[in-house]
């Protein structure tokens, strides 16, 4: 059990739906992010939110919506996905960048999703 | 391009063996560095951090960093079934940079 919380930890959407990942911190961070990992490749940092603001947006493709509602929440919406869009993507936290020495980042257990 | 190179392994040990983990990385603007590690279909959990020069030990872990060299390790001593994982690197650039993350290095402790 981990301080971040992702639901759902599966997903099987088609290419032409609409989902949302959603994902919940407790332990007190100002900021949340989401990333993407794939098979062989190294985890790719998506979306940022420092202070509820979006501070970074990796040329991720539209498809892909974050939302930040406050500091404690962040939403991943999907739309008309494709299949490569298959991964596990993670949902973390940590101390905004610049507030302390560590800005550890700490990861929820991930949702699997599987674009068919 | 900042980059964090890790061997993909796999590496095997005996049980009982030290495990010795590498990571280089391209930005000398690099300030704190990370290990994880990730079980299979888990996510990635933080097993220590290291600011500064020379050896920072926990427990049977030891991450060793030389800012000169663009080098971090993890040794694991008296490695353990359990330990097998893949194990990822992590760099921070500067005190308000994001992570960046190798591709991870695959770790089997074989008893």
């Amino acid at each position: 059990e981990t301080g971040v919380t992702q639901t759902p930890r599966h997903l099987v959407m088609g290419m032409t739906n609409k989902k949302s990942l959603k994902c919940e911190q407790h332990l007190g961070h100002n900021a949340m992010y989401w990333y993407k990992q794939s098979a062989k490749k190294p985890l790719e940092l998506m979306f940022v939110y420092s202070l509820e603001e979006r501070v970074e947006n990796n040329s991720v493709p539209s498809r892909f919506s974050p939302e930040c509602p406050n500091s404690s929440h962040l939403f991943l919406h999907l739309h008309t996905l494709q299949p490569e869009d298959s991964a596990l993507y993670l949902c973390a936290s940590s101390q905004a960048p610049g507030q302390s020495s560590g800005n550890t980042i700490y990861f929820g257990e991930g949702s699997w999703l599987t674009v068919v | 391009q900042k980059e964090v190179e890790q061997n993909s392994g796999p590496l095997s040990v005996p049980e009982g063996a030290i495990a010795s983990l590498n990571c280089t990385y391209s930005d000398r603007g690099s300030q704190s560095f990370f290990w994880y590690r990730q079980y299979s279909g888990k996510s990635p959990e933080l097993i220590m951090f290291i600011y500064s020069n020379g050896d920072k030990e926990d427990g049977r872990f030891t991450a060793q960093l030389n800012k000169a060299s663009q080098y971090v390790s993890l040794l694991i001593r008296d490695s353990q079934p359990s330990d097998s994982a893949t194990y990822l690197c992590a760099v921070r650039v500067g005190s308000q940079g994001n992570l960046i993350f190798g591709k991870g290095t695959k770790l089997s402790v074989k008893p």
